[in-house]
């Protein structure tokens, strides 16, 4: 019940594709569902997060859909960079707790 | 911008021997954290602190672990007889009252812990 469960493990793009990385979450007492993006030797760092009462939020090129009924959600990339090469995290958290539950992780390579 | 910092950044140990990370949370943050990951895999989280006192801790934070805010800026988390599965990247994590309406949480760049 706690775990929270991403997909796919890795993915390469060209240079202005949309990358699609899907998490699924099986507690519906989470109420928080952030992005972390992680470079090599680097601590993760917020990118993105959403509540489950809306379905879509959008931050420059990066938007989360949020599928409440299905416990999904999804991280896409609009005109990906070389530069946005990097392990991509979802994770969930109940309560207004720090405690995070993560996924596994996705490395993203976006190829020039 | 604040950030949290952690030190030592690398830390090589022999089995058995006591490690203690050390952590300097952003100054007026009021929740405290450690998360873990092995090379590889997921982040994990261990342990949450808020009040000088544990608030909640997760199955890997066994008796071999302990954590302390000794003065008014640093946090530590002190493994007592390390082993070998305890190499990973240790993360220190701080969060205010609120962080705008999320409650962000700031990580630091971690602590690579190796034991041999």
């Amino acid at each position: 019940q706690q775990q929270v469960k991403q997909s796919p493990q890795s993915l390469i793009v060209q240079k202005g594709g949309i990358p699609i990385i899907n998490c699924a979450y099986e507690n519906t007492a989470f109420d928080y569902f952030p992005w972390y993006q992680q470079f090599p030797g680097k601590g993760p760092a917020l990118l993105i997060a959403i509540r489950p009462d809306v379905s879509e939020k959008k931050e420059g090129r990066f938007t989360i859909s949020f599928n409440k009924s299905a416990k999904q959600f999804s991280l896409h990339i609009m005109d990906s960079q070389p530069g946005d090469s990097a392990t991509y995290f979802c994770a969930a958290r109940r309560d207004n707790t720090g405690k995070l539950i993560f996924g596994q992780g996705t490395t993203l390579q976006v190829k020039p | 911008e604040p950030e949290v910092t952690q030190t030592p950044s690398h830390q090589v140990t022999q089995m058995g021997q006591e490690v203690i990370l050390r952590c300097v949370p952003i100054s007026n943050h009021l929740y405290f954290y450690w998360y873990r990951q092995i090379l590889g895999q997921k982040v994990e989280f261990l342990v949450s602190f808020y009040n000088n006192e544990i608030s909640e801790k997760s199955e890997i934070f066994d008796d071999q672990f302990s954590v302390e805010r000794p003065d008014g800026s640093n946090f530590t988390l002190k493994i007592r007889s390390t082993k070998l599965e305890d190499s990973a990247m240790y993360f220190c994590a701080s969060r205010g009252r609120r962080t705008g309406n999320t409650g962000e949480l700031f990580f630091g760049e971690g602590s690579r812990l190796t034991v041999l």
